[in-house]
């Protein structure tokens, strides 16, 4: 399955700030997916990502406040814009896997970023 | 809006039982269905995968999927002290997006 380097790992930032989330994956792949896991809960989905195109954005989630770049099939960027506390999450990045038949057999994440914010 | 649910737990175990875990959506078209396996402060990490009605065995794990009841469970035999974290149920969806359920923490007593 594919390696993905996520950096930073950790965080603490002043609200009205931006941070910038990195994750390098050892493979080209198609799609790129965000997740933000907030304090004791699940994962939710932010955004997809493809090379070459805008991110798609799920429901609550726009732009302006999570924008996304995609500049390569191995790299890709998700910016935490003018931060607030309710901000503080854990942001995960995510690639799909497949064998060389193309077959999907499971997602693979980074490691996490965890963010504070005060 | 595609649900995914699961019991939140805990539940508990004793060290060599069986670990029963369940999840239940709501989209009738979902063809792909995953459990990862997720301890404290790390990211998930993925288990199965399963995308047949029926079971599917790796090691000291079995998935079983029921489509007709839109059923999906996780089974730990021997369970061990280290499978103690939290699992999530994950259901693929268009566009290759997982949607997760909210996680069952399990917990395996020596």
């Amino acid at each position: 399955s594919a390696v993905i380097s996520q950096k930073p790992s950790r965080d603490i930032c002043q609200r009205g700030t931006s941070l910038t989330i990195q994750c390098q994956v050892d493979s080209q792949v198609t799609m790129m997916f965000w997740y933000r896991q907030q304090p004791g809960q699940s994962l939710t989905l932010i955004a997809t990502a493809n090379q070459g195109s805008e991110a798609t954005y799920e429901s609550g989630f726009v732009i302006d406040k999570f924008p996304i770049s995609r500049p390569n099939l191995t790299f890709s960027t998700l910016t935490v814009s003018n931060m607030s506390p309710e901000d503080s999450s854990i942001y995960l990045c995510s690639v799909e896997g497949r064998d060389s038949e193309g077959a999907n057999y499971g997602y693979t994440f980074g490691s996490g970023t965890r963010l504070t914010v005060v | 809006q595609k649900e995914v649910e699961q019991n939140s737990g805990p539940l508990s175990v004793p060290e060599g039982a069986i670990a029963s875990l369940n999840c239940t959506y709501s989209d009738r078209g979902s063809q792909s269905f995953f459990w990862y396996r997720q301890y404290s402060g790390k990211s998930p990490e993925l288990i199965m995968f399963i995308y047949s009605n029926g079971d599917k065995e790796d090691g000291r794990f079995t998935a079983q999927l029921n489509k007709a009841s839109q059923y999906v469970s996780l089974l730990i035999r021997d369970s061990q002290p280290s499978d103690s974290a939290t699992y999530l149920c994950a259901v693929g969806e268009y566009g290759n997006k997982l949607v997760f359920g909210a996680g069952t923490i399990l917990r395996v007593k020596s």
